[in-house]
């Protein structure tokens, strides 16, 4: 099956610096998304991105599918940061989603 | 903001014992899956859901794992006969068409003893 690999696995900042996470897929895909996972555990949709630039406030990410890698920059990043984050890929049309073991980020104030 | 809602939150079982998760996603979504999170590990893919049949399993899904979709809108996730290595957290998500933003619950944390 795929491979979905982020890196780093660990990041430990300081509030206000900035970041960027990566993920390499080793196939070609029909659809990528990011997730945070907070330390409550719930998991959100960050960017639906299978192409493209795309950004949400302090969040941005880039995927290049020709190149199988996707990133996202976290800027002027908070504590309410903190968690996992995971990238996502899609290689059929059924919908099923193959998780990288995600990027866990500590942020303190 | 509609949002996909999991019962109950937490679940302990002994093993052996089955048990039914449950799940409303959002209303006006066609597809639905269930994932897991063994802890501290990746979210792993367990069945999707389309049309009031299961559209892809994976190998994790054997003949212990059922879903259904008894009404309009809930969406369930029977474990049989639960083992030890059951114990994790289980998502339930939803979304409107495959290659669209999955939207995910906040999980049931299923503890086996």
């Amino acid at each position: 099956g795929i491979q979905v690999e982020q890196s780093p696995p660990d990041l430990i900042l300081q509030e206000g610096a900035n970041s960027t996470l990566r993920c390499n897929f080793s196939d070609s895909v029909n659809n990528l998304q990011w997730f945070h996972q907070n330390p409550w555990g719930q998991l959100i949709n960050l960017f639906y991105i299978p192409s493209g630039t795309k950004q949400n406030g302090r969040l941005s990410a880039t995927t290049v599918a020709t190149e199988r890698y996707s990133l996202l920059y976290i800027s002027s990043s908070q504590t309410t940061d903190s968690g996992v984050y995971f990238c996502a890929v899609e290689v059929s049309t059924l919908g099923r989603l193959y998780f990288g073991r995600g990027t866990q980020l500590t942020v303190w104030p | 903001e509609p949002e996909v809602t999991q019962t109950p939150s937490h679940q302990v079982t002994q093993m052996g014992q089955e048990v039914i998760l449950r799940c409303v996603p959002i209303s006006n979504h066609l597809y639905f899956y269930w994932y897991r999170q063994i802890l501290g590990q990746k979210v792993e893919f367990l069945v999707s859901f389309y049309n009031n049949e299961i559209s892809e399993k994976s190998e994790i899904f054997d003949d212990q794992f059922s879903v259904e979709r008894p009404d309009g809108s809930n969406f369930t996730l029977k474990i049989r006969s639960t083992k030890l290595e059951d114990s994790a957290m289980y998502f339930c998500a939803s979304s409107e068409g495959t290659s669209s933003t999955l939207h995910f619950g906040n999980g049931t944390r299923l503890t086996v003893t």
